[in-house]
């Protein structure tokens, strides 16, 4: 167990419809990062949060957004969803993933997976 | 980030050693070899890290060659939990490189 929560384990929704996955990152932990995994493009980095803050993008859709709440904990947010977007979506923290902690550890969660019909 | 090279599958016999190799041929000075492994769609899960000196933990052992341009990760006695994909990921200090760049990794089979 990697102390990293995610909800729900799985999701099936409707092409066009919006979800949302939620993250709650280990205890202590200050940046959240979300993956996507597919068949075709393997584990790809969304976007990454710290404190709060937006700190890096990596492949992310304009249809998808994210946010970390005063909490830590941190939602991905999914809109006018298309078969392609299922996937397997995962969250991971570490302790500050800030410049110069390079060596930092991030934890996984074990994934929502998300079916698009 | 370095691009690394990796064995698309290997397969190891239970109770014997692991060896998976890792090429990080442009390996720059500030960069480390991180390795994951993914049991069967869970979560990646954080195997061991270094820079240019051997590791040892719990899980297992990075041997870095002395240029940098290759590395093994050793698992001592392979079980069938040691079934999974196994990442080799090169990862820059620099600003910016926070997150982790996946490669398609080696698929180890321990087969009984």
């Amino acid at each position: 167990d990697s102390g990293v929560t995610q909800t729900p384990k799985h999701l099936i929704t409707a092409t066009g419809q919006r979800v949302t996955l939620r993250c709650s990152p280990r205890s202590g932990d200050l940046s959240v990062y979300w993956y996507q995994q597919s068949l075709d493009q393997g584990l790809q980095f969304l976007i990454q949060y710290y404190n709060g803050e937006e700190r890096a993008k990596g492949n992310i859709l304009e249809r998808f957004s994210a946010q970390q709440f005063p909490d830590l904990h941190s939602e991905l947010n999914l809109s006018s969803l298309e078969l392609g977007d299922s996937a397997l979506y995962f969250c991971a923290s570490s302790l500050t993933g800030t410049s110069g902690r390079v060596t930092e550890t991030q934890y996984f969660g074990p994934g929502t997976r998300l079916l698009v019909l | 980030d370095a691009k690394t090279t990796q064995p698309p599958s290997m397969d190891c016999a239970e109770g014997r050693a692991a060896n998976l190799p890792c090429n990080h041929s442009t390996i720059s000075g500030n960069e480390y070899v991180y390795w994951y492994r993914q049991i069967h769609s869970q979560g990646p899960q954080y195997i061991i890290h270094g820079l240019k000196n051997n590791e040892t933990n719990e899980m297992a052992s990075l041997i870095i060659t002395e240029d940098r341009k290759s590395s093994t990760l050793i698992l001592p006695h392979a079980t069938l939990r040691d079934t999974a994909v196994y990442y080799c990921i090169v990862r820059s200090s620099g600003a910016g490189s926070y997150q982790l760049t996946f490669g398609k990794g080696t698929k180890l089979s321990v087969i009984p």
